[in-house]
Formats: structure tokens, C-alpha cells, sequence
């Protein structure tokens, strides 16, 4: 079974803070991706990667940016977090880039920023 | 505009009932249609999947999509408590996933 894992399951912030929240896969999936989910507002695609040391830019990356140095690993770094970055994130992973809709999903962190 | 709409419920059926969740798309270059499930404090997980126009079952479930109306459809036959969950349609295209808000639904038993 695929199993994608995620460092918290939550988490509470003050404002201004630098925040990492990491991700691993242990399937060699190659690609990966950071999604928020928001009541009303569904799933929203913050960045993803296709490969080691590559990144794209998804629907909301303001405010967000994202480091892959390793293939199963994807961090999301919240620079200066804020509080309208409380939300719920997900990481996922695909096998490939063929195989983009079938998306392995972790179990969410819960961010709260103060 | 989302690209896809999706009506979020709340849904409350008996148990046993046929439940039909809806989705209606924007962008024509779609390829692959999906429905991901979400029980409550977990991530989504694929439950169908349908590549272009049609219809695909896989026991209770029955995925439809009709790219002449750009519309996504999950039927659930003879649902169970444990069909409680949101439900999620996505249609992707250049290989990222572009999900509805969702639908709650609950199985009453």
C-alpha cells in the first residue's frame, strides 16, 4: 500500500513564524504535491514537483514555497505564516505524470496561525 | 468561475437508499474524471476514476460523465452507514487535478 505521511497532524503558529511541514512517500512515486482545503472553497493546488529539485507554481502559491531535494521527500515552507494561511494541507503523491489522476493523499496537517 | 462545481450538501439518506452526487465542468480539455472520498479527519482517497465520456461500475458504485453537457455523476446503489463520507469529483487536465467543494453525505441506518 502506498502510504504518504505527513511530519504533523496539527499545528498552531503565531504570525510572522517560518513554518515547514513535510511530507514523504515510500512508494517512488515521481510526482508530488501541496494542496490546502478550505470549507466552500474545496482542494486548492499550492505547488507541485515532477522530480527531484523541480517545482511548478499551482493555483495559490502566494505566500508559500516548496523544496524537493530528495525524491520521496516534499516540504512546504510558509515563509512568514499568516492568518489567513489557517487551513487544512495535504500532501499528495502520483506515480507519474500519466498517472496524474490517481492521487495518493496523506492525512492533512491542520495549521493554525494566531 | 471553479472549474468544477459541485453541489456541498449536506446529503442525509436512509440506509439502502440510491444516492446520485453531481458535478458540472467548465474546461473542455478535461480528459479524466475522478471521485475521491473523504471520511471525516483523513485525506481524500480515489474511489473511481473515468477516462472520457461513459459510464463505469464497480460494485455499489456507478461513475457517469456526459462531455456533451460537462456533467459528473456517482451513483450509490443500496448505500450503507459506511458510505458516510465527502465526496469529492475532479476532472484533470495537463496533469494536475481540478476538484469540487465537495459533497457531505450521511447514511442514516
Amino acid at each position: 500500500d502506498v502510504k504518504v505521511t505527513q511530519s504533523s497532524r496539527y499545528l498552531v503558529k503565531r504570525t510572522g513564524e517560518k513554518v515547514f511541514l513535510e511530507c514523504v512517500q515510500d512508494m517512488d512515486h515521481e510526482n508530488m504535491f501541496w494542496y490546502r482545503q478550505d470549507p466552500g472553497l474545496g482542494l486548492r493546488l499550492i505547488y507541485f514537483s515532477y522530480d527531484v529539485k523541480m517545482k511548478e507554481k499551482g493555483d495559490i502559491p502566494e505566500g508559500y514555497s516548496v523544496s524537493r531535494e530528495k525524491k520521496e521527500r516534499f516540504s512546504l515552507i510558509l515563509e512568514s505564516a499568516s492568518t489567513n494561511q489557517t487551513s487544512m494541507y495535504l500532501c499528495a503523491s502520483s506515480l507519474t505524470s500519466t498517472g496524474a489522476y490517481e492521487q495518493y493523499f496523506g492525512p492533512g496537517t491542520r495549521l493554525t496561525v494566531t | 468561475q471553479k472549474e468544477v462545481e459541485q453541489d456541498p450538501g449536506p446529503l442525509s439518506v436512509p440506509e439502502g437508499a440510491i444516492v446520485s452526487l453531481n458535478c458540472t465542468y467548465s474546461n473542455s480539455a478535461f480528459q479524466y474524471f475522478m471521485w475521491y472520498r473523504q471520511y471525516s479527519r483523513k485525506g481524500p482517497e480515489l474511489l473511481m476514476y473515468t477516462y472520457s465520456s461513459g459510464n463505469k461500475e464497480d460494485g455499489r458504485f456507478t461513475a457517469q460523465v456526459d462531455k456533451s453537457s460537462k456533467y459528473i455523476s456517482l451513483f450509490i446503489r443500496d448505500s450503507q452507514p459506511s458510505d458516510s463520507a465527502t465526496y469529492l469529483c475532479a476532472g484533470e487536465r495537463a496533469n494536475n487535478l481540478f476538484f469540487g467543494t465537495g459533497t457531505r453525505l450521511t447514511v442514516i441506518p
